[in-house]
């Protein structure tokens, strides 16, 4: 069975720290995604990357990077954390060209800044 | 600015009832519109709609997208418990590196 896997289910951390999410999937695909998610305002694209090293800012990079040095692994950074960060977290793989419906999501992290 | 648009944002509805989710967009360079439903884990993919008029079906779940009037819905008929979720609405736009711009999602909830 296909899988995107996200590292951590639950984190607690505290304003200021570094905060490191990592994501890894097994399909072999190109497309890599960080959304987070908020009540009332849905997923709002962080970055996506389509190939290793490459990477692209989404709607909302503001405080975060983002790092692929492989292509199975996609890593979401908080330089430093914020309570407007607390929020749900969804890593999403693609194949390239997918037209959507390749999209497979991982279970999320739910990060809560304190 | 490309926008996703879904109403209402909450239902709740008995069993065996029939619901209709809206789902309204502005893209630029429309491709396709998916449907995805959310029962607090990863999204699962539903539908994926790419021609206007056509109705795509599995069991009691249907979708049809007018891409005139720049919309889709979601039905779900003889409603179950089990259908209680986060329904997410997303429109994928070319050449933006296949990404999705998702609306706010509708939560319905299914009472016994």
């Amino acid at each position: 069975d296909v899988k995107v896997t996200q590292s951590s289910r639950y984190l607690v951390k505290r304003t200021g720290e570094k905060v490191f999410l990592e994501c890894v999937q097994d399909m072999d695909h190109e497309n890599m995604f960080w959304y987070r998610q908020d009540p009332g305002l849905g997923l709002r694209l962080i970055y996506f990357s389509y190939d290793v090293k490459m990477k692209e800012k989404g709607d909302i990079p503001e405080g975060y990077s983002v790092s692929r040095e492989k292509k199975e692994r996609f890593s979401l950074i908080l330089e430093s954390a914020s309570t407007n960060q607390t929020s749900m977290y969804l890593c999403a793989s693609s194949f390239l060209g997918a037209l959507g419906y390749g999209y497979t999501f991982g279970s999320g992290t739910r990060l809560t800044v304190v | 600015e490309d926008k996703v648009v879904q109403s209402p944002l909450s239902l709740v509805v008995h069993e065996g009832d029939t619901v209709t989710l809206n789902c309204s967009y502005e893209v630029t360079n429309f491709r396709s519109l998916l449907w995805y439903k959310q029962e607090k884990k990863a999204p699962t993919f539903l539908f994926m709609l790419t021609s206007s008029g056509i109705e795509k079906k599995s069991g009691r779940l249907s979708s049809i997208l007018d891409n005139k009037e720049l919309f889709s819905i979601l039905n779900i008929t003889a409603t179950q418990t089990g259908d209680s979720a986060v329904y997410l609405c997303a429109v994928s736009p070319r050449n933006q590196g296949g990404k999705l711009i998702f609306g706010q999602g509708t939560e319905l909830s299914v009472k016994p």
